[in-house]
């Protein structure tokens, strides 16, 4: 079980909108830690998607965007394309742990 | 840009030592300002931080991994290193290495994945 909490999967069809949720605790999102956004697709290495909670690496279009409140963050994906369907991952700090956590990862389907 | 390659034995007998390397292009692991780190993703599943290591030494484990873990450097090769002791099946999974943002931690980049089996 993964310290931070995320839906399994979400899905939506071209050119809407999803969002996928990331809910933590008061020993890490809550406690102030930024969040950070990886996307993986099928045998490959994660990618750093928004890091900073809402700031996007070079080259990571607008249509992903990151936000925060409380004990939770969320990832938003704009304007689905097929090429979004892959599998997303937020991760934190944790002060208990003295180190990193990872949600559980979402599955995004492009219906 | 900074690149990072693993290697090692794909193939691990249990209750022995898993030992893998991660070679660093591009800039010095001796630089400031970074955690080299690795992760593992066992088979259809989410990622699981192992441990980083500091450029001064300084390590950080998974409490759950480390009794068993050891990060370590080796500056003249520029690469870092991943031993996990007395592995059984549980151990096996895709290790990925990654730099980390000292501070504020996130991995970026990350090297592209060996899976190690753990199987007599």
């Amino acid at each position: 079980q993964s310290v931070l909490t995320q839906p399994p999967s979400v899905s939506g069809a071209p050119g809407q909108r999803v969002n996928i949720s990331c809910t933590g605790s008061s020993s890490n999102i809550g406690a102030g830690y930024d969040v950070h956004w990886y996307q993986q697709y099928p045998g490959t290495a994660p990618k750093l998607l928004i890091f900073g909670n809402y700031n996007r690496p070079s080259g990571v279009p607008d249509r992903f965007s990151g936000s925060k409140s409380d004990t939770s963050a969320s990832l938003a994906i704009t304007g689905l394309q097929a090429e979004d369907e892959a599998d997303y991952y937020c991760q934190s700090h944790d002060r208990s742990l003295s180190g990193s956590v990872f949600g559980g990862g979402t599955k995004l389907t492009v219906l | 840009q900074v690149q990072l390659q693993e290697s090692g034995p794909g193939l691990v007998e249990p209750s022995q030592t898993l030992s893998l390397t991660c070679a660093v292009s591009g800039g010095s692991i001796s630089s400031g300002g970074y955690y080299w780190s690795w992760v593992r993703q066992h088979p259809g599943e989410g990622l699981e931080w192992i441990g980083y290591i500091y450029y001064r030494g300084s390590t950080y484990y998974n409490p759950s991994l480390k009794s068993r873990v050891t990060i370590s450097l080796d500056t003249s090769a520029n690469q870092f290193s991943l031993k996990l002791s007395s592995v059984t099946a549980a151990d096996t999974a895709v290790y990925y290495c990654a730099r980390v943002t000292y501070g504020v931690p996130w991995f970026d980049p990350w090297g592209q994945g060996t899976l190690v089996t753990v199987s007599s």
